[in-house]
């Protein structure tokens, strides 16, 4: 079965500074990676998804994620981060076509 | 345009007691899902659904059912609550790619 893992709990970084939440897959096939974003008391907002194509991916609000088959990683990021950032970050795996595989979450808190 | 929504948005039940959350979409999509969020474990799915009048059991489909009488409407049941049930849980629907409604947080005592 398709699989993610989110290594991280808690990541925290500060205001303007470059942000990564990691993400490693593990999959049969070619994968399909998405990230999403829940902000408190809300459901999940869906972010980007790399599917096929250019391993760079760009997304909602200024997140970036790169996929890299080699070490089987697809890592978010963003150049500056924002204190409006902070909420959770969910990496996930489709398997196709039924549903979605999701990670256990990163928080990530932005400080001022 | 709605998108997904759920009801309620809060509910306490007493063990033992009955419940059903009702999940809406306005998007025509076929295919449906339920999920729970605890902590920690990030979202599993409960039961999904590939169109009107299919249901299917997902990764944690004990002590819950289903149905799918609607395209629209995805109806998540609980028949006998447990304390273990306390949780988010969240409806979602697939197109490009899945649309989550905004969850309801369920508190089994």
């Amino acid at each position: 079965a398709q699989s993610v893992a989110q290594p991280e709990d808690q990541v925290n970084v500060a205001e303007g500074n470059p942000l990564t939440v990691k993400c490693t897959y593990s999959v049969s096939g070619n994968p399909y990676l998405f990230w999403y974003v829940q902000y408190p008391n809300r459901g999940l907002q869906f972010l980007l998804k790399y599917i096929t194509g250019d391993n760079l991916v760009k997304g909602s609000y200024g997140f970036e994620a790169e996929f890299n088959k080699s070490q089987t990683s697809f890592h978010l990021k963003k150049p500056s981060a924002l204190v409006s950032d902070s909420a959770l970050y969910f990496c996930a795996v489709m398997e196709w076509p039924l549903d979605m595989r999701f990670g256990a979450g990163t928080r990530l808190t932005v400080k001022p | 345009n709605a998108g997904v929504t759920q009801t309620p948005k809060f509910r306490v039940l007493k063990t033992g007691q009955s419940m059903t959350l009702l999940c809406a979409q306005d998007m025509n999509h076929e295919y449906m899902y339920w999920y729970r969020q605890d902590p920690g474990m990030g979202l599993r799915l409960i039961h999904y659904s590939v169109g009107e009048g299919t249901t299917a059991k997902g990764e944690v489909p004990d002590g819950y059912n289903v149905s799918r009488l609607k395209k629209q409407n995805f109806l998540l049941g609980l028949e006998s609550a447990a304390p273990s049930q306390t949780s988010v849980y969240f409806c979602a629907s697939r197109g490009e790619t899945q649309y989550f409604g905004p969850g309801t947080r369920l508190l089994v005592l």
